[in-house]
């Protein structure tokens, strides 16, 4: 199965902060990544698909990059609402993996 | 609107089996796929497999190969997940998911049902 290796596990981060979440797949998958983002008690939600497509609806102050084995998920101006946790998957080949989360918390 | 609405909260003895089903908006089950996902408590999320009622192939996770089976009733657009031989580890979230992409890319989920294993 391919590992799915974010960083860091947790964040500390304040209102208007720059917010970058990385994730490592343990072989290359191309593009193949998916982020989501899940508060707690709620389903997780798809934000960005194929490394770098916005979901419909999601805003664009989210933005995903990457290719083969590196991938980052950006927040450019982190809002009240954006205080969950995020989690990669890759979509390359079954089992589609999860990445372990990326919890970001408020400084 | 896509709406999934998944069945209630489970309480199961270790040896016995679940099925939990996933009532999909109409359309839903003549274009996309379904997968079942599932989150321990406090943990991360696992993809367990998935159908796709279009073609009626299903694709499953090596780890739940022979112990899951995923179905669809296309006439009620609702898919159930069936896991046998329950254990403790089972005890979880599950979540089914509309999948576009094949079984990976999870645009819209359910709510999630509560299965408890003990």
């Amino acid at each position: 199965d391919i590992q799915m290796t974010q960083s860091p596990s947790s964040l500390s981060a304040s209102m208007g902060d720059r917010v970058t979440i990385t994730c490592r797949a343990s072989q290359s998958i191309s593009d193949y990544v998916n982020w989501y983002q899940q508060e707690p008690g709620k389903a997780p939600k798809l934000l960005i698909f194929v490394a770098s497509n916005l979901q419909s609806g999601v805003p664009s102050r989210f933005s995903g990059s990457g290719s083969g084995t590196d991938f980052t998920l950006t927040i450019s101006s982190l809002q009240p609402e954006d205080f969950a946790t995020y989690y990669c998957q890759q979509s390359y080949v079954s089992p589609y993996t999860f990445g372990q989360g990326t919890k970001v918390e408020i400084k | 609107q896509v709406q999934l609405v998944q069945s209630g909260t489970e309480v199961k003895k270790p040896g016995s089996s679940v099925k939990v089903s996933c009532k999909a908006s109409a359309g839903t089950f003549n274009s996309y796929a379904v997968s079942w996902v599932r989150q321990a408590p406090g943990q991360g999320l696992e993809w367990m497999g998935g159908i796709n009622p279009v073609f009626d192939t299903t694709e499953y996770a090596q780890k739940f190969q022979g112990r899951v089976t995923i179905t669809a009733d296309k006439s009620t657009s609702t898919a159930y997940m069936e896991l046998n031989s329950l254990r403790s580890e089972d005890t979880a979230v599950y979540y089914c998911a509309r999948a576009k992409g094949r079984f990976s890319i999870l645009d819209h989920w359910g709510q999630g049902t509560l299965v408890s294993v003990s």
